[in-house]
C-alpha cells in the first residue's frame, strides 16, 4: 500500500512566521503535489514536482515555495504566513503518467 | 469556466438504492479519469479509475466514461450509510506528470 505521511495534523502559527510543512512517501513515486482545500473552492494545486530538485507552479503558488531535495520528501514553505493561508493542506504522490494520486492525511493550518 | 463540473448536492439516497454521481469535463484531450471518496475531516481516497470508454466495475462501484459527451459517472450499488461522503471527480491529461484537475465534489447522503 502507498503511504504518504505529513509532518503535522494540526498546526497553529502567527502571522509573519515562516512555516514548513513536510510530506514523505514510501513508494518511490516520481511525482509529488501540494494542494490546499477550502470549503466551496475544492482542491487547488499550489506546486508540484516530477523529479528531485524539479518543481512547477500550480494554480495558486503566490506566498508559497517548495523544496524537493530527496525523491521521497516534498516540503511546502510559507515564507511569511498570513491569515488567508489558513486552510487544509494536502500532499499527494503518484507514479509515471496518467496515474492516480495518493493523498496524505492533511495538515490543518491555522494562522492567527 | 470550470474545467471539471460536479453537482455539489447533497444527493440523498435510501440505504440499498443505487447512487449515481456525475461529472463533466471541458478538455477533450483528457485521458485519465478518477473518482475519490472524502469523508468529512479526512483526505481524499482513490476508489476508481477509468481510461477507456465504457464501464468498469469494482465490487459495488461502477465507473462509466463517455469521451464523446465528455462525461464520467460513478454508480454505487446497494448504497450503505458508510458510503455517505463527498465524491470528487478528477481528470488528467497525458504528459502532465499525473497532474489532475479536480471537481469540487458531490456530497452523498445515504439514509436509513
Amino acid at each position: 500500500d502507498v503511504k504518504v505521511t505529513q509532518s503535522s495534523r494540526y498546526l497553529v502559527k502567527r502571522t509573519g512566521e515562516k512555516v514548513f510543512l513536510e510530506c514523505v512517501q514510501d513508494m518511490d513515486h516520481e511525482n509529488m503535489f501540494w494542494y490546499r482545500q477550502d470549503p466551496g473552492l475544492g482542491l487547488r494545486l499550489i506546486y508540484f514536482s516530477y523529479d528531485v530538485k524539479m518543481k512547477e507552479k500550480g494554480d495558486i503558488p503566490e506566498g508559497y515555495s517548495v523544496s524537493r531535495e530527496k525523491k521521497e520528501r516534498f516540503s511546502l514553505i510559507l515564507e511569511s504566513a498570513s491569515t488567508n493561508q489558513t486552510s487544509m493542506y494536502l500532499c499527494a504522490s503518484s507514479s509515471g503518467q496518467g496515474n492516480g494520486q495518493y493523498f496524505g492525511p492533511g495538515t490543518r493550518l491555522t494562522v492567527t | 469556466q470550470k474545467e471539471v463540473e460536479q453537482n455539489s448536492g447533497p444527493l440523498s439516497v435510501p440505504e440499498g438504492a443505487i447512487a449515481s454521481l456525475n461529472c463533466t469535463y471541458s478538455d477533450r484531450g483528457s485521458q485519465s479519469f478518477f473518482w475519490y471518496r472524502q469523508y468529512s475531516g479526512k483526505s481524499p481516497e482513490l476508489i476508481m479509475f477509468i481510461y477507456s470508454n465504457g464501464d468498469k466495475e469494482d465490487g459495488r462501484f461502477t465507473a462509466q466514461l463517455n469521451k464523446a459527451s465528455q462525461y464520467v459517472s460513478l454508480l454505487i450499488r446497494d448504497s450503505q450509510p458508510s458510503d455517505s461522503a463527498t465524491y470528487l471527480c478528477a481528470v488528467g491529461l497525458t504528459g502532465t506528470a499525473s497532474k489532475l484537475t479536480f471537481g469540487t465534489g458531490t456530497r452523498l447522503q445515504v439514509t436509513l
